[in-house]
């Protein structure tokens, strides 16, 4: 089975310009999770949904940012405008909601995000 | 306040012996679950090992162990006979019932096998 599937990996822009990414989490699983990853701050939830629903947005930084996830397959982050302090790694995540589930969550190979 | 702490930002270690990572935490609550994951070079972030609070073993998969020590509120990751492709930096995490399928993260060790 195909994991959690990013896009893309690496992307380079200026500050301003609108960033996108991308996010297609493992068939059946019912949460999905945005982090972001830098050196300084460690690993941050940004936004979490269940089914389709966001959770709990409270880690996003700013209005800048928002999340979408339109369906069950797919979710995207945005930024709007992009700023150098939001160079990072994004990561999503997803975990199953079933009996017995440990509430182990299966990351994507993230995207690194330079933004100049 | 629920929190996890990883005293080691890094650590040698010559390969084949064991390593011993460790994870402390603090929660009040009497049911939680404690992570492990090993994020390489490559940067994805790859699960090791779980623990449940009321799991009455350790846990243990393939060359990971959990060391569970609940009074001490430790769960240290032990690897047995290290490999070169272990090197890697080494995340505990703490799930519980205060914010469902949120996890509390510590900072990390930084893992290097010598040849």
């Amino acid at each position: 089975d195909a994991g959690v599937i990013q896009s893309p990996r690496h992307e380079v822009t200026e500050m301003g310009q609108e960033v996108t990414l991308r996010c297609k989490p493992i068939s059946g699983h019912d949460y999905l999770f945005w982090y972001r990853q830098t050196m300084m701050r460690g690993l941050e939830l940004l936004i979490y949904f269940n089914n389709n629903v966001p959770i709990d947005d409270s880690g996003m930084p700013e209005d800048r940012f928002s999340a979408k996830m339109p369906n069950a397959s797919f979710s995207t982050l945005k930024i709007q405008p992009s700023e150098p302090r939001d160079s990072a790694v994004y990561f999503c995540a997803s975990s199953p909601n079933s009996p017995g589930n440990t509430g182990e969550l299966f990351f994507g190979e993230g995207s690194r995000l330079t933004v100049l | 306040a629920q929190k996890i702490t990883q005293t080691q930002p890094g650590m040698f270690v010559q390969e084949k012996e064991a390593v011993t990572l460790d994870c402390t935490y603090d929660t009040s609550d009497p049911s939680y679950g404690l992570f492990w994951y090993k994020q390489p070079s490559s940067g994805e972030m790859i699960f090791l090992i779980y623990q449940g609070s009321y799991d009455q073993q350790n846990a243990t998969e393939g060359r990971y162990s959990l060391n569970f020590q609940k009074a001490r509120k430790s769960a240290n990751l032990v690897i047995s006979a290290s490999q070169l492709g272990d090197s890697a930096m080494y995340f505990c995490a703490m799930r519980g019932p205060w914010s469902n399928y949120q996890l509390i993260w510590g900072a990390g060790t930084k893992l290097i096998i010598k040849p």
